[in-house]
């Protein structure tokens, strides 16, 4: 199994810009998590799905911030626009039990 | 409303003797504890769990202990190798779905 793969690992944007960020889920997974992890806050949750369907998306900062889930295998993050302040690494995240498995991350820089 | 507090930001250690790491939180309604492990540039990466109604795990190395009463949580792995630095997160499992991080603990074996 490949893991949670998220894409691009990297992303330079200027202010302003759309930026998307993606994540495919393990196979067989019924949760999806999105996290924003800053020096500030640590690790946040933004964003959280099951079966494909959103279910809580208290911790989206403003609605700059998206998030869908077309099918079990897919998931993507908008931010439109972006700001400076959305620099952060983001993670998706799926769910075995009580455990979750993390991608690699995004490290998200908006200049 | 960090749930989950972290106290010690770093850990130093000799090889091969016990890393103890220490984690208290506030809300007794948590249905599990984890512990995750981060490389720089990768996810978090699961290591043990523990369930709320535990007192202890045991995994290879790494032990959890989980103190209701004081609402304290730890991880000891014994022994340490240098393999082992990382920083290292305890987190909560809430309502099934919501996982609170601490702020971490980095961790350095020194050989």
């Amino acid at each position: 199994d490949a893991g949670v793969i998220q894409s691009p690992r990297h992303e330079v944007t200027e202010m302003g810009q759309e930026v998307t960020l993606r994540c495919k889920p393990i196979s067989g997974h019924d949760y999806l998590f999105w996290y924003r992890q800053t020096m500030m806050r640590g690790l946040e949750l933004l964003i959280y799905f099951n079966n494909n369907v959103p279910i809580d998306d208290s911790g989206m900062p403003e609605d700059r911030f998206s998030a869908k889930m077309p099918n079990a295998s897919f998931s993507t993050l908008k931010i439109q626009p972006s700001e400076p302040r959305d620099s952060a690494v983001y993670f998706c995240a799926s769910r075995s039990n009580e455990k979750l498995f993390f991608g690699s991350g995004t490290q998200l820089s908006v200049l | 409303d960090q749930q989950v507090k972290q106290n010690s930001p770093s850990l130093s250690v000799q090889e091969g003797r016990i890393s103890i790491l220490n984690c208290d939180y506030t809300n007794s309604m948590f249905d599990y504890f984890l512990w995750y492990k981060k490389y720089p540039a990768e996810g978090p990466t699961f290591l043990i769990s523990i369930s709320s109604i535990k007192d202890k795990n045991e995994d290879g190395r790494f032990t959890v202990f989980l103190n209701k009463s004081a609402k304290h949580l730890s991880l000891h792995i014994v022994p340490s190798q240098p393999g082992d630095s990382a920083v290292y997160f305890c987190a909560s499992l809430f309502a099934n779905y919501k996982l609170s991080f601490g702020a971490g603990t980095t961790v350095t074996v020194r050989a």
